[in-house]
């Protein structure tokens, strides 16, 4: 069975700090896709990353960096210099491709709540 | 990139009746969409897997006669809510999958139903 810890639920940070958010899964699967999606107080998901498993180059995308690791099942995500626009919940999911069938399936952690001060 | 649109965004509905969300693909064609329930401060539960042309696939606990899902095209997805009680009243979002390989899930904006 696949599972997302994501074990912060709620962090604070006063602006232009440095974050990390924590992702832990599990899957026995060889082939899947990890993401991270923020959602902002007004609902919608908006994807920021997706990462498969044949791939642990880290990615840099202006103040969002990712660093995954095979050996530790981790995906986290660290925003640089944080501002208050940040502020959302941020969930990762890992998504076992099933080929296009129905057993292809995107499970969620619980989220992180990300509060940026001024 | 990518668009998922979802309408309507706001739903008031009485008890009783039943309402129905739309989930379209914008640019894309998606062969699988996804339909998620939110409660509020909680993770995303998924509901069903649709795949166009099938039967909707769904999750343990989710009832398919109350939670109507079709796939009638490779843009659109309905979410139908059947016989909507208050406990039914919740934040609604679907999601598609496509892009690169057809590996990538984008969401819709959500939708808020609020049964009275």
């Amino acid at each position: 069975a696949q599972k997302v810890t994501q074990a912060q639920t709620e962090i604070s940070v006063v602006e232009k700090e440095d974050v990390t958010l924590d992702c832990v899964y599990e899957t026995r699967d060889t082939t899947y896709y990890l993401f991270w999606y923020k959602q902002p107080p007004s609902g919608e998901l908006v994807f920021l990353i997706r990462r498969n498993s044949f791939d642990e180059q880290n990615e840099i995308s202006g103040r969002y960096s990712w660093n995954f690791q095979k050996s530790t099942s981790s995906f986290n995500f660290t925003i640089t210099a944080s501002q208050v626009v940040d502020s959302a919940v941020y969930f990762c999911a890992l998504f076992l491709t099933g080929g296009f069938g129905a057993n292809s399936k995107l499970t969620f952690g619980k989220g992180i709540t990300l509060s940026v001060r001024p | 990139g990518a668009v998922v649109s979802q309408h309507p965004s706001w739903v008031i509905c009485k008890s009783g009746t039943s309402v129905k969300i739309e989930c379209r693909s914008l640019d894309f064609q998606a062969t699988t969409m996804f339909w998620y329930r939110q409660f509020p401060k909680q993770s995303l539960m998924l509901m069903a897997t649709s795949n166009e042309g099938s039967k909707a696939t769904y999750e343990q606990g989710v009832e398919k006669d109350k939670f109507l899902i079709n796939h009638a095209s490779l843009t659109l997805s309905t979410l139908t809510v059947t016989s909507a009680h208050p406990e039914d009243s919740s934040f609604y979002i679907c999601s598609a999958r496509g892009g690169s390989g057809g590996n990538t899930i984008y969401f819709g904006e959500g939708s808020w139903l609020t049964v009275v």
